[in-house]
């Protein structure tokens, strides 16, 4: 069983550029959320989606930044003309369901450098 | 929301010795405290939980406890060994939801 699946693992954008990172769940998990991790800083939460719906954006700024998880395919987290403030870790996370007491499992992460 | 404040930033211990991590949540509602341990470079991986109806936890060298009239919480890991070195990080969640507030991290150091 494969665990969360995130790429590309690195990402280098010049500033104003788009930058896509995706994010496949463990099989059988329909939960996924979104974490930013800035150099030497803890875990931010961004979004908290299931297959087609947002459930939680209330950590997602406001302007540039967009998530979806379609009915087919990966979770996708994108973010429009990026800045170097973007620079960071981002990690996605599944979970078999909000109803279930698993654990959150995490994928590698997704380093994105903005030049 | 929820706010979670973890100390000390810094640890360092040395091998044998004990290492004790702590964490404060500001939300009653909360219910669902996870500790993660990541590596350089790493993805966070769960190293254990608890959940309110519980006072205590432990598997094997690592134990958790938690105070919900204090609303804290806090890892001790015994007999520490140069793997255990890493930054850790408590969060907190609560009702059905697996949103994580984190932790700020405590970058444990065991020293051989």
């Amino acid at each position: 069983n494969a665990g969360v699946m995130q790429n590309p693992r690195h990402l280098v954008r010049r500033r104003g550029q788009e930058a896509r990172l995706r994010c496949s769940p463990m099989k059988g998990h329909s939960h996924v959320y979104w974490y930013r991790q800035l150099p030497e800083e803890g875990l931010k939460f961004m979004v908290y989606l299931q297959k087609e719906n947002i459930i939680d954006e209330s950590g997602m700024p406001k302007e540039r930044f967009s998530a979806e998880f379609p009915k087919e395919g990966p979770s996708i987290l994108r973010i429009q003309q990026v800045v170097r403030g973007d620079s960071a870790a981002y990690f996605c996370a599944s979970s078999a369901g909000a109803a279930k007491t698993g654990e959150l499992f995490f994928g590698e992460g997704s380093r994105l450098t903005v030049l | 929301g929820e706010n979670v404040e973890q100390h000390p930033s810094t640890l360092s211990v040395q091998e044998g010795d004990s290492a004790v991590i702590k964490c404060t949540y500001s939300d009653s509602a909360s219910n669902y405290f996870p500790w993660y341990k990541q590596e350089l470079g790493k993805r966070p991986q769960l190293i254990i939980d608890i959940r309110s109806n519980v006072g205590e936890k432990k598997d094997q060298r690592i134990a958790v406890t938690l105070n919900k009239t204090a609303k804290h919480f806090s890892l001790h890991i015994t007999e520490t060994q140069p793997e255990d070195s890493a930054v850790y990080f408590c969060a907190a969640s609560k009702g059905s939801a697996r949103q994580l507030t984190f932790g700020s991290g405590t970058q444990l150091t065991v020293l051989p």
